[in-house]
């Protein structure tokens, strides 16, 4: 199985900051990296899909980006109702797996 | 609009068998080259992908769940299902099932609201 490793676990931002998320595959994925939004006791919703492509309606302060086996979320300017776990997620190969998280706390 | 809804058991008794249904509307499960995933979290922690079924027919299960998963689909009622034997209370997670509708590459932009399962005797 790939596994994916997202960095840090947990972070506290203020409200404009810039944020940036991490996520290490455990071997080429070529671009099939995926990136997911959860706020409590709702299902994920797809924000990033192939390391850089933003899902139509999605604001466009969310980016992502990608340098070999790595992966990066960025926030530009963090809104309120951006605070949740994001979760990047590789579809190359089966099983698909998900990294384990990180969740945007407000400092 | 593609909507997914789960349903099923609350509540299932350890060593019994997991059954849930996710109800597609506004699209078909028989049409384009779609595949319908089950996905599960547990409680406070992340998610694990179960398996999907494609509109072929043919499945692919995560290895680690395999020998007890089963997905089917039934495309006179446009629903898929998930059957997981054996249960423990490992098991126990928000189920949901998910699927891409609006997009060509492999990501889940749909998704149902989730059930919660839990396994207690």
């Amino acid at each position: 199985d790939i596994q994916m490793t997202q960095s840090p676990s947990s972070l506290s931002a203020s409200v404009g900051d810039r944020v940036t998320i991490t996520c290490r595959a455990s071997q080429s994925i070529s671009s099939y990296l995926n990136w997911y939004q959860q706020k409590p006791g709702k299902a994920p919703k797809l924000l990033i899909y192939a390391a850089s492509s933003l899902l139509s309606g999605v604001p466009s302060r969310f980016s992502g980006s990608a340098s070999g086996t790595d992966f990066t979320l960025t926030i530009s300017s963090l809104q309120p109702e951006d605070f949740a776990t994001y979760y990047c997620q590789q579809s190359y190969s089966s099983p698909l797996t998900f990294g384990g998280g990180t969740k945007v706390e407000i400092k | 609009q593609v909507q997914l809804q789960e349903s099923g058991p609350g509540l299932v008794k350890p060593s019994q068998t997991l059954s849930l249904t996710c109800t597609v509307s506004g699209g078909s499960i028989s049409t384009g080259s779609y595949s319908w995933s089950w996905i599960r979290q547990p409680a406070g922690k992340g998610l694990e992908w179960i398996g999907r079924i494609y509109t072929s027919g043919s499945t692919n299960y995560n290895p680690s769940l395999k020998s007890r998963v089963t997905i089917s689909a039934d495309t006179s009622k446009n629903q898929f299902s998930l059957r997981l034997s054996s249960v423990t209370a490992a098991d126990t997670a928000v189920y949901y099932c998910a699927s891409r509708i609006t997009i060509f590459e492999d990501a889940f932009d749909i998704w149902g609201q989730g059930t919660m399962v839990t396994v207690s005797s």
